[in-house]
């Protein structure tokens, strides 16, 4: 079975800072990673979806990398504001589409 | 606008109560799923379905029922509910390996 690991658990920034979130994975036969995004009490919001076939994707201050060999992937946050403040999650799929693991989570706090 | 829809959004009940989440999306996705979120444990995948009439067992699937008559359409039944399926529960949806839209989630407690 998928097992997904996201290190940090918790991270706390000051506005501005760039930062990285670390995701890694067991089994690298994935047909593609989605980032996720998740306010407190809400829904999640896909942020990124990498191809297996890629090497990263990017959507404004947002760039996420993925090496399926090492079972790795990271979400790159550029310039982060308070309003980034969330929990992020990482999903690997190893079904196509129809399987989804997830890890934990890794709950952003940015301060002004 | 692009959405899962869930409801309720809140319900509290008592142990053996039947009850019936509905969930539907307005996209024409084929894939829509239910996922239950636990602190400590994060979001596991309940069941899934790839079309009409096509449905399959996810991780955590004891105690729930699904059904997929239409294509816009997942309900999640707990016919028996226990105080163990205390949850917040979330549908999604997406196109074949596409990116995953999810709802609002339904904030469940079972007394």
């Amino acid at each position: 079975k998928q097992e997904v690991t996201q290190i940090p658990a918790a991270l706390s920034v000051p506005e501005g800072e760039n930062l990285v979130l670390n995701c890694s994975f067991t089994d690298s036969a994935i047909y593609n990673l989605q980032w996720f995004r998740q306010d407190p009490g809400k829904g999640l919001t896909s942020l990124l979806l990498i191809q297996s076939s890629q090497r990263e994707q990017t959507s404004g201050r947002l760039n996420a990398s993925l090496d399926k060999s090492s079972g790795r992937s990271t979400l790159y946050i550029a310039a982060s504001q308070p309003g980034d403040s969330a929990t992020y999650l990482c999903a690997p799929d190893s079904n196509s589409g129809y399987a989804l693991n997830f890890g934990k989570g890794t709950s952003l706090l940015v301060t002004p | 606008e692009a959405q899962v829809t869930q409801n309720p959004r809140y319900l509290i009940t008592v142990t053996g109560k039947k009850l019936t989440v509905t969930c539907s999306q307005n996209m024409n996705h084929e894939y829509m799923s239910w996922y239950r979120q636990d602190p400590g444990l994060g979001l596991r995948q309940i069941y899934y379905s790839m079309n009409v009439e096509v449905t399959d067992k996810g991780d955590v699937p004891e105690g729930y029922k699904v059904s997929r008559k239409e294509k816009r359409n997942f309900p999640l039944i707990l016919e028996s509910p226990s105080p163990n399926q205390t949850s917040l529960y979330f549908c999604a949806s997406s196109q074949y390996t596409g990116e995953l839209f999810f709802g609002e989630g339904s904030r469940l407690t079972v007394l």
